[in-house]
């Protein structure tokens, strides 16, 4: 059982547009991460986010946290080609030793 | 070292012999995860170490599967009489402390042949 879903699972936009990735929980998460990764590489931690409803923005990238600390979002403004790559959300409980990750989604960036 | 470090990078061994999976922590970071990445899969949770505590190894699939951490410091993945299944990418994750944020070595390729 997922516990983070994530959607979309695959996305390919043309570079200029912007877009948005969710991920989802019933489940109430102490904090949130964000990674990208590269084919051959780990995870990139990009963000953490620990407050109900805070907005954190890096760049061109936007990440919100829900209310109930349940869900999030990364929202792309005017992608690029270099934000190809897989993105995952990833959720701290407030008890449990480890990180539930999501089911990723992978962006494709056309030039 | 600056971040986490595994080695091999890559590794490919044939059915049934035993391979063993080493990561290097963040200097100071007490808490340190082995997660394993199959194609086209999420990241799946395999066991946890923090400090001098026991370790959570509720994600391991098998008893073929152990890791050990000694000093606190550097992780050991071991996987005994591996199968075709085990082919996937072992990647190691530390953070200062538990349920903090987690920072990754660049993964080790396992491929069973």
């Amino acid at each position: 059982t997922q516990l983070l879903e994530q959607s979309p699972q695959f996305l390919s936009i043309q570079e200029g547009e912007n877009l948005t990735v969710y991920c989802n929980s019933s489940s109430v998460f102490s904090s949130l991460q964000w990674y990208r990764q590269e084919p051959g590489e780990g995870p990139v931690l990009l963000v953490t986010v620990v407050t109900g409803g805070e907005v954190k923005k890096l760049k061109r990238l936007t990440f919100q946290f829900g209310d109930a600390r349940k869900d999030s979002s990364l929202h792309i403004t005017a992608a690029q080609p270099g934000d190809t790559g897989l993105y995952l959300c990833a959720g701290a409980r407030v008890t449990g030793n480890q990180f539930y990750f999501g089911t990723g989604t992978s962006l494709t960036v056309i030039p | 070292g600056a971040g986490v470090s595994q080695s091999p990078s890559n590794k490919v061994t044939e059915k049934g012999k035993d391979v063993e999976l080493r990561c290097d922590p963040i200097s100071g970071h007490t808490a340190l995860y082995w997660y394993r990445q199959s194609l086209g899969q999420g990241l799946e949770f395999l066991i946890y170490f923090q400090g001098n505590s026991a370790p959570d190894k509720s994600g391991l699939p098998s008893d073929r599967f152990s890791a050990e951490r000694t000093g606190g410091s550097v992780s050991t993945l071991t996987i005994q009489r591996t199968q075709q299944e085990d082919s996937a990418v072992y990647l190691c994750a530390s953070s200062s402390q538990p349920n903090t944020e987690a920072f990754f070595g660049q993964g080790t390729r396992l491929t069973v042949v």
